[in-house]
């Protein structure tokens, strides 16, 4: 069965900082990908997304991601954070081959940014 | 354009009752995914719609279960509640039955079970 990995349950940076969330998937196929946030007490929000093409994608918020194939990773960036960030983030997977349009998600990473 | 809208937002039902949640996609949008969050298990995924058929479904027990209607609208229902089908149960509509297409979410039902 197709899984996707979130390595980091819980992020605290400061402001500033640089972040990396990690998110690798477990099907070998062609797949789409995504990374949502949850800003607390709102609803998903797509923050960018992976169909094909350039595998250097940005999303809003100046955060970017990177599809390495050969690692099926698809990690989440981004040069310096801002307090505002705080929010829980998911990596999702699309299956193109049979999964249908079913979005299986990571389990999440909390991010909390400190001033 | 109006969101992607769920209703109730907030809901509290006893053991043994049965819920009905409803969720009205985006104007134009024919494909509605319903996904059931907890702390425990995360998001995970209940059944998808695209013109009043089902299309994918997870693996649920046969007491959750929905349909869509001609407007694309959608309803979820769950009998027999459980104390573990306490959640935030969201919906996510799709422009179009095909990959590659984005799917955007409601703010959810949170269903409490007592």
């Amino acid at each position: 069965a197709q899984s996707v990995s979130q390595h980091n349950h819980h992020v605290i940076l400061s402001e500033a900082a640089s972040l990396e969330l990690g998110c690798n998937y477990s099907y070998g196929g062609t797949v789409n990908l995504f990374w949502y946030v949850q800003y607390p007490g709102q609803h998903l929000q797509l923050l960018l997304k992976y169909f094909s093409g350039d595998p250097l994608v940005k999303g809003i918020k100046g955060f970017e991601a990177e599809f390495i194939k050969s690692k099926f990773s698809f990690n989440l960036r981004k040069p310096s954070v801002q307090w505002s960030d705080t929010a829980e983030y998911f990596c999702a997977v699309i299956r193109i081959t049979g999964g249908g349009n079913k979005l299986t998600f990571g389990t999440g990473t909390q991010l909390k940014v400190e001033l | 354009k109006a969101g992607v809208t769920q209703t109730p937002r907030y809901l509290i039902k006893t053991r043994g009752q049965q819920v009905t949640l409803s969720c009205s996609p985006i104007s134009g949008h024919r494909s509605v995914s319903w996904y059931q969050q907890t702390p425990g298990q995360g998001l995970q995924f209940l059944f998808e719609y695209f013109s009043e058929t089902q299309r994918n479904k997870g693996n649920f027990p046969g007491r959750f279960s929905g349909r869509q209607f001609s407007n694309s609208r959608s309803e979820m229902n769950v009998s027999t509640l459980e104390l573990g089908d306490s959640a935030l149960y969201l919906c996510a509509s799709r422009k179009r039955d095909r990959r590659g297409t984005e799917a955007f979410f409601g703010q959810g039902t949170r269903l409490t079970v007592v």
